[in-house]
């Protein structure tokens, strides 16, 4: 079956950096685009990062836009979300998420992680 | 920046049918997603492209698109629907509505 699992998630400082992982299992990998989305502690759902199937096209949301990065190891089944210049606002659940679309950049999300958290405070 | 506005919160008594709104602009011309997402669990998608269940969700969800309004009905509501539920479009990026709160009276 299809599982998503994320790691990584800790306490730091602001302005420090933190990398995400998302080990994956169960399906194809490399057929898959993946996303990072996340939430803050008793709040909704925000998208902050898409990474194709192939690696060759990256998204971003405004709110992380310069500052985060995502890279996929297809060799690994994994996916990775580097998070630098953290703000406290940053703190929340990050869920790695499988797009839906084989071979294909569709923008919404069958399958979660269980998430991980990350908390931004001095 | 695009928005997707949701109700805060909706009640439904058991074994009756729940409705939960999602607007935005021009909403009619995308396509909207909905997720159930229940206390310290991920999402669940419940509907894409407006009106289509994934394999696996109970016939009792549906989803339709009117105007600039998805609604999600919940038809025979029952105790393990309490939860938060979530619409989603794509406007430059996936967007998320604010969620609504459903709770089973």
């Amino acid at each position: 079956q299809v599982q998503l699992v994320e790691s990584g998630g800790g306490v730091v400082q602001p302005g420090m950096s933190l990398r995400l992982s998302c080990a994956a299992s169960g399906f194809t990998f490399r057929h898959y685009s993946l996303h990072w989305i996340r939430q803050a502690p008793g709040k909704g759902l925000e998208w902050v990062a898409v990474i194709s199937y192939d690696g060759s096209r990256k998204s971003f949301a405004d709110s992380v836009r310069g500052r985060f990065t995502v890279s996929r190891d297809n060799s690994e089944n994994t996916v990775y979300l580097q998070m630098d210049s953290l703000r406290p606002e940053d703190t929340a659940v990050y869920f790695c998420a499988r797009d839906m679309g084989p071979l294909q950049l569709v923008y919404y999300f069958d399958y979660w992680g269980l998430g991980t958290l990350v908390t931004v405070s001095s | 920046s695009y928005e997707l506005a949701q109700p805060p919160s909706a009640s439904v008594a058991p074994g009756q049918t729940a409705s939960i709104t999602c607007s935005g602009d021009k909403l009619g011309e995308k396509f909207a997603y909905w997720y159930q997402q229940k206390p310290g669990q991920s999402p669940v998608l419940l509907i894409y492209h407006n009106t289509k269940r994934p394999s696996g969700i109970p016939e009792r969800f549906s989803g339709s698109l009117s105007a600039n309004t998805a609604t999600l009905a919940i038809s025979g509501t029952q105790d393990v629907d309490e939860g938060d539920y979530y619409c989603l479009a794509w406007d430059r990026g996936p967007v998320f509505g604010g969620g609504t709160r459903l709770t089973v009276l």
